[in-house]
């Protein structure tokens, strides 16, 4: 039972343009939700967080939007950058438990093509 | 400098066998983390340990044995390696396990890429 999805494998996008990534949850109890992002060969790092009392988090090119009502949350990376193509990972951590562990989606493939 | 570091970075072995993965970081964190990466590409807990105490312990198979020698080291012994073991592992570790309301960033090594033929 996948807790958090990521149901788009993969995204193309231009450079300049936005990228959106999206992930959707089905479990109320998440306190934090987390963007990793993985380069090849490469472990995940991270990359923007927001708590679930709030529903949007802004750091540089990269913002966080939290739709508690329809357990969602979304990436805007804007402007997209060449560098920017990796693969990325939403994560949540359980309220219940207080263990730190992270529950991670399938993720996806972000292609920002020059 | 490598904060988190995994050796062996492929580990290729036949089935039956005994294996281990280390694992150190040198970000004097005190919770260290064992995730499974399968083929599907979900990345799963494994295991954490918090000052070398277990505080995480998914339903994995008793032939994975985390074993943590000091806070610094988490290392994961497999045995009796199966074909469906195969995936690639990562270790991670954070300041301290995140408490209700806060998020302590778990910093990843590149991981271990295990084929069991």
């Amino acid at each position: 039972d996948q807790q958090v999805k990521q149901n788009s494998p993969s995204l193309s996008v231009q450079e300049g343009r936005i990228s959106i990534l999206n992930c959707d949850y089905t479990n109320s109890m998440f306190d934090y939700f987390l963007w990793y992002k993985k380069y090849p060969a490469e472990g995940p790092t991270f990359l923007i967080s927001i708590s679930s009392i709030k529903d949007k988090n802004e750091d540089g090119r990269f913002t966080v939007f939290l739709n508690k009502s329809a357990k969602h949350l979304s990436l805007h990376i804007v402007p997209s950058q060449p560098g920017d193509s990796a693969v990325y990972f939403c994560a949540a951590i359980p309220r219940v438990g207080n263990t730190g562990k992270l529950i991670f989606g399938q993720g996806t493939t972000l292609q920002v093509k020059p | 400098d490598t904060a988190v570091s995994q050796t062996p970075k492929y580990l290729v072995t036949q089935m039956g066998n005994d294996k281990s993965i280390k694992c150190e970081q040198n970000l004097g964190h005190d919770t260290m983390y064992w995730y499974k990466q399968d083929s599907k590409k979900f990345l799963k807990i494994m295991f954490s340990y918090n000052n070398k105490e277990l505080i995480i312990n998914e339903t994995v198979p008793n032939r994975f044995s985390p074993k943590s020698p000091d806070k610094a080291h988490l290392n994961l012994h497999i045995n009796s390696l199966e074909l469906g073991d195969s995936a690639v592992y990562f270790c991670a570790s954070s300041q301290e396990r995140s408490r209700r309301g806060t998020y302590n960033e778990q910093f990843f090594g590149p991981g271990t890429r295990l084929t069991v033929l």
